[in-house]
């Protein structure tokens, strides 16, 4: 069945570091991909997505692009504030459009004033 | 405009016991989806409800059960606990006819079986 690998955490940062958090994705077919993160305290949401190849999804600062080619999704951010700190889960849809997440394990990152 | 909420937020049972947990979706949305995230895991797909009915389910037993009622709200049952039904358990919701691809959540029922 379809799934999500992420980078193992947690991931520790200083402010202004770069961040680079990998996420690979096994599905038949060809999947929306996403990226939701979990700020203390408050429910999942969306951080960014890409529904097709080569697409790029940006918001916040933070950057990924679906690469089909390597099955590979990873967020990217060039200067990480202490207010970034959080879990991010890589993550996949059915491209049937069946509204179902398969999530990664997740990855918390804390960072360092 | 609310978004999803989700009742209680902390409850702890023994195992054996029944457990009901409550979501209301977003305003405008009709699609109800519920999610187990144990402690240090990605959130997993329990089963979605739409019209009213069960549409989709993920790899969970028959112990896991809902209902939709006609205001969109949703509950989520859990007979015969187990400990390993400790996780947190999130509610999200979608418009099904204007579906972009996000899911909102609320901030889960945390669940504790001793």
């Amino acid at each position: 069945g379809d799934s999500v690998t992420q980078m193992e955490g947690p991931v520790t940062l200083s402010e202004e570091a770069f961040l680079t958090i990998n996420c690979t994705y096994t599905a038949t077919g060809y999947p929306s991909l996403f990226w939701y993160v979990q700020y203390p305290g408050e429910g999942l949401q969306l951080l960014l997505k890409a529904t097709k190849a080569d697409d790029k999804g940006s918001n916040k600062g933070f950057e990924a692009t679906y690469r089909k080619e390597t099955t590979s999704f990873h967020l990217e951010k060039g200067s990480v504030q202490v207010s970034d700190s959080a879990v991010y889960f890589c993550a996949l849809s059915d491209p049937q459009g069946a509204q179902k997440l398969v999530f990664g394990q997740g990855t918390r990152l804390t960072i360092n004033p | 405009d609310a978004g999803v909420t989700q009742s209680p937020t902390h409850l702890i049972k023994t195992r054996g016991q029944q457990v009901t947990l409550r979501c209301s979706p977003k305003s405008g949305h009709d699609t109800v989806s519920w999610y187990q995230q144990a402690l240090g895991q990605g959130p997993q797909f329990i089963f979605q409800y739409y019209e009213e009915e069960e549409r989709q389910r993920g790899n969970f037993p028959d112990r896991f059960s809902g209902h939709q009622f006609p205001n969109y709200s949703s509950e989520l049952n859990v007979n015969a606990l187990l400990l390993g039904d400790s996780a947190l358990y999130l509610c999200a919701s979608s418009p099904q006819g204007l579906y972009t691809g996000e899911l909102f959540f609320g901030e889960g029922s945390r669940l504790t079986v001793l």
